[in-house]
């Protein structure tokens, strides 16, 4: 019964490194998301995809890539970190029941140093 | 547009005393609305979701919240707080028909004093 599973769950970078935060559901969603959660700011949108095959920016995409490698997994690249990304992420995947639920993983921690 | 506005950013009550928690939400439709939870260094765990059924809807750990839609709110209530409720908590509101978002607010931490 795992849900959502994300990979690690803490990580420690130097500015500059590039590195991806791994995530895969075992619900059979279709749609998949990244978050980032910084302090007094709520939940906010990195990428979205709708189904396999398919990315769209959310509120904050620069400096992410994503990719939706097939329908149980959909990972986030940094390509060059910055200490600005240094935050809380998580992935989500969305049932298609009544009410749209979203269901998260238990988080990645994220530093850049 | 939707948002929503969570009205408290801390609340502390006693252990055994009642717990309330504000949201307030704006939406151009009947939107969906949920309450997350979040335990220390955990990820969203949900409570509890509204889906235009029942107006009061019951969730886990003896959470409920009453869609009222005169008053565009959702709170969340418990009766009786018990130390393990201390967390933070999140109101989020569903994006407009169709899309795919959700709005979240920026959540209200619960103290529990013994």
């Amino acid at each position: 019964n795992a849900g959502v599973t994300q990979t690690p769950k803490f990580q420690v970078l130097k500015t500059g490194q590039s590195m991806t935060l791994q995530c895969a559901q075992d619900m059979n969603h279709n749609s998949m998301y990244w978050y980032r959660q910084d302090p007094g700011m709520g939940l906010r949108l990195i990428y979205y995809s709708a189904s396999e095959g398919t990315t769209d920016k959310g509120e904050v995409p620069n400096g992410y890539n994503v990719s939706r490698l097939n329908k149980r997994e959909f990972s986030l690249r940094l390509e060059s970190a910055a200490p600005s990304q240094t935050s809380v992420y998580f992935c989500a995947s969305r049932s298609t029941g009544s009410g749209n639920t979203i269901y998260f993983g238990e988080g990645s921690w994220l530093t850049v140093v | 547009a939707q948002s929503v506005t969570q009205l408290d950013s801390h609340v502390s009550v006693s252990e055994g005393t009642p717990v309330l928690l504000r949201c307030n939400y704006s939406s151009s439709y009947s939107p969906s609305l949920f309450w997350y939870v979040q335990h220390p260094n955990k990820g969203l765990q949900l409570l509890l979701k509204y889906t235009s059924a029942a107006t009061l809807v019951k969730g886990i750990n003896g959470f409920e919240a009453e869609f009222k839609k005169s008053e565009t709110s959702f709170h969340l209530t418990k009766p009786s707080a018990h130390m393990s409720d201390a967390a933070e908590y999140f109101c989020v509101v569903s994006g407009d028909s169709g899309t795919y978002k959700y709005i979240f607010g920026t959540g209200t931490r619960l103290k529990v004093l013994a």
